[in-house]
């Protein structure tokens, strides 16, 4: 009965590689987001998608490209990992836009 | 732009202890609250949140939180801590613009650290 799951909850991977990272909630939630959480734990949003479209971004390079097949789904895809890109990347979803609800995340490693 | 500050990194406090996480907030709007907590090696769960109406605010494992407009606070607190209280917590705030383009802005964080 998971609300909203990622996985894998973690990837290492070797720089200039391409990954994806995967989001599902079963929580009937219009909007989805991403965040990513640095090695200092401060997290910050990257995208967010509302009904399928993409309502917020925030400035992430271009290699992010997040996409969403239908309202349950968020996946991300990296291209060409860098070092800068290892952090904990956190999906959650809202029905208010309001209160939040977040997945475990998954920790990427790239070395 | 909208900020959130947590003076304190760490509060190392015993258990049974009260203790007091404080959060500060820049915006002469009103804005949505919120506190998280984070637990090692998992994702972030809600505690409580502050929308509108009664000031003080209850929030889940026995915790509580004051809004105050005039000093821009949200400070979180606890009448007794236990150790299973040791995590990570974030203060948040979403400006008020409504929608589906709300966007959580957090704190640094203060990790709570209870001592036997």
């Amino acid at each position: 009965d998971t609300a909203v799951s990622q996985t894998p909850k973690y990837l290492v991977t070797q720089m200039g590689n391409d990954k994806s990272i995967k989001c599902e909630q079963n929580l009937g939630h219009d909007t989805m987001y991403w965040y990513k959480q640095d090695s200092k734990k401060f997290l910050k949003i990257m995208f967010s998608y509302n009904n399928k479209e993409l309502i917020i971004n925030e400035t992430v390079p271009n290699r992010f490209s997040p996409k969403s097949p239908d309202k349950a789904h968020l996946n991300l895809h990296i291209n060409s990992l860098e070092l800068g890109d290892s952090a904990v990347y956190f999906c959650a979803s809202s029905p208010t836009g309001l209160e939040q609800y977040f997945g475990p995340g998954t920790r990427l490693t790239v070395t | 732009a909208q900020s959130v500050t947590q003076l304190d990194s760490q509060v190392p406090v015993f258990e049974e202890a009260p203790v007091e996480l404080r959060c500060n907030y820049s915006s002469s709007v009103s804005v949505y609250l919120f506190w998280y907590v984070q637990y090692p090696n998992q994702g972030l769960q809600l505690l409580l949140k502050y929308l509108s109406g009664s000031t003080l605010v209850k929030g889940i494992n026995g915790f509580e939180a004051e809004f105050n407009k005039s000093q821009t606070s949200f400070h979180l607190r606890k009448p007794s801590v236990h150790i299973s209280d040791t995590a990570e917590y974030f203060c948040a705030v979403i400006p008020p613009y409504g929608g589906a383009t709300n966007k959580l802005i957090f704190g640094t964080g203060t990790l709570l650290a209870v001592q036997p």
